[in-house]
């Protein structure tokens, strides 16, 4: 069971579409993060918001752009992306940034 | 830099003890976390350790020695349903929101 929900759960699209990842949290956290997990490597993360507030973008292209409209919800738009950037994308949020982080199930990324 | 190493894979029997281990080096230490993967699914939170010794929880222990840059996760009366990753990650004063990952230990029980 988790209270952080990630839509979709898969998705497949081509080098030129653009598209948007769903995170929603319901545990009343402050902070959300996303990361990036590719196979026999480590999680990356990629971006932190606290209060709504980007707080760390770590070197993550531009193709890459978050959002995080209220502090429930988090989206990543996607456009432009390239084979490399076929991956697991997870979600998490904390109460805030010492408390540790609560996941969500990812969103299976594939690029053609 | 940060390094942070743990076994790539790891296989133990049902009912037995596991203990995997994990190293880091970096430097502003703050904390050290484990979560569990299954397969397809989110890392779960297990423990969480800042002062040295060992924090049981369960068939779950952590153990940290900040003098040595180690931390081990042990599993006691291993069941089938513990098949999964196990992911060490460190975070660092003034930065607690950066987690830095392992690659994570695969850890298979077998009957």
């Amino acid at each position: 069971e988790t209270g952080v929900t990630q839509t979709p759960r898969h998705l497949v699209m081509g080098m030129t579409n653009k598209k948007s990842l769903k995170c929603e949290q319901h545990l009343g956290h402050n902070a959300m993060y996303w990361y990036k997990q590719s196979a026999k490597k480590p999680l990356e993360l990629m971006f932190v918001y606290s209060l709504e507030e980007r707080v760390e973008n770590n070197s993550v292209p531009s193709r890459f752009s978050p959002e995080c409209p209220n502090s429930s919800h988090l989206f990543l738009h996607l456009h432009t992306l390239q084979p490399e950037d076929s991956a697991l994308y997870l979600c998490a949020s904390s109460q805030d940034r010492e408390q540790p982080q609560h996941f969500g199930d990812g969103t299976r990324l594939s690029i053609l | 830099g940060q390094n942070i190493d743990q076994p790539t894979e790891m296989t133990a029997t049902e009912g037995a003890i596991v203990q995997i281990n994990c190293t880091y080096q970096t430097s502003g230490f703050n904390g050290l976390f484990w979560y569990q993967q299954h397969a397809g699914e989110a890392p779960t939170f297990l423990s969480y350790n800042v002062l040295d010794g060992l924090e049981e929880k369960g068939r779950f222990s952590s153990f940290l020695s900040r003098s040595k840059g180690y931390s081990y996760l042990l599993l006691k009366e291993l069941q089938m349903k513990d098949s999964a990753s196990y992911l060490c990650a460190v975070s660092r004063s003034g930065t607690a929101s950066k987690l830095t990952f392992g690659t994570g230990t695969r850890l298979q029980v077998t009957l």
